[in-house]
């Protein structure tokens, strides 16, 4: 089975640019979680899809970062206008359903640097 | 805020076993108890979650106790490539928001040969 798809691997932008990640879940997961990793803690759920639509977006800054899951498949998550504070991995993960008896996996990360 | 303590680091030497302790005495009835870990630069991988029960797989153990308010993930051989930060975290049963994984710090595990 294949697992979680992310891309690209790393990305190296200055402030005040855009950038956007892509995520591909594993086949048949109703459910994608975005998370940012700022070094030296654990992921902090950013946004949260069941099929299409949004579950939970509490903790998203709205205000720069935008995410959309069309089709209920892939993922984008963008960052428009990226601050110095945004350099973090950016993970992504899908489970087969929103249930907590379903594991989440987590694909390789994007690990963004904003200089 | 995460709802489990976990000692920050622990070391072991290959081939014995890992005991990682984790405290949640604050876990309500539908409440479970999730293990992670997360290999340096990869994203975190699931190893083992349970409710009550005690609960084994192929790559864990995992023991929780009576009163439910502290678990011990069990790794029965450790080798080297389990050199990982390992997450306690406790998720209740429903979905939405409510649902979501809160990850802490963890426990830094080092296999040491």
């Amino acid at each position: 089975e294949a697992g979680v798809a992310q891309s690209p691997r790393y990305k190296i932008i200055e402030k005040r640019q855009s950038v956007a990640f892509w995520c591909n879940p594993i086949s048949g997961h109703a459910t994608l979680y975005w998370y940012q990793q700022i070094l030296g803690q654990g992921p902090k759920l950013l946004i949260q899809f069941q099929n299409n639509g949004v579950v939970d977006d509490s903790q998203l800054p709205k205000d720069r970062f935008s995410a959309e899951r069309l089709k209920g498949v892939d993922s984008t998550l963008k960052i428009q206008p990226a601050k110095l504070e945004d350099s973090a991995v950016y993970l992504c993960a899908s489970s087969f359903r929103d249930r907590a008896t379903y594991e989440q996996y987590f694909g390789p990360g994007t690990r963004l640097t904003v200089t | 805020d995460a709802k489990t303590t976990q000692p920050p680091s622990m070391d072991c030497a290959e081939g014995r076993a890992a005991n990682l302790p984790c405290n949640h005495s604050t876990i309500s009835g539908n409440e479970y108890v999730y293990w992670y870990r997360q290999i340096h630069s990869q994203g975190p991988q699931y190893i083992i979650h349970g409710l009550k029960n005690n609960e084994t797989n192929e790559m864990a153990s995992l023991i929780i106790t009576e009163d439910r308010k502290s678990s011990t993930l069990i790794l029965p051989h450790a080798t080297l490539r389990d050199t990982a930060v390992y997450y306690c975290i406790v998720r209740r049963s429903y979905g939405g928001s409510q649902g979501n994984l809160i990850f802490g710090k963890g426990t830094k595990l080092s296999v040491k040969p």
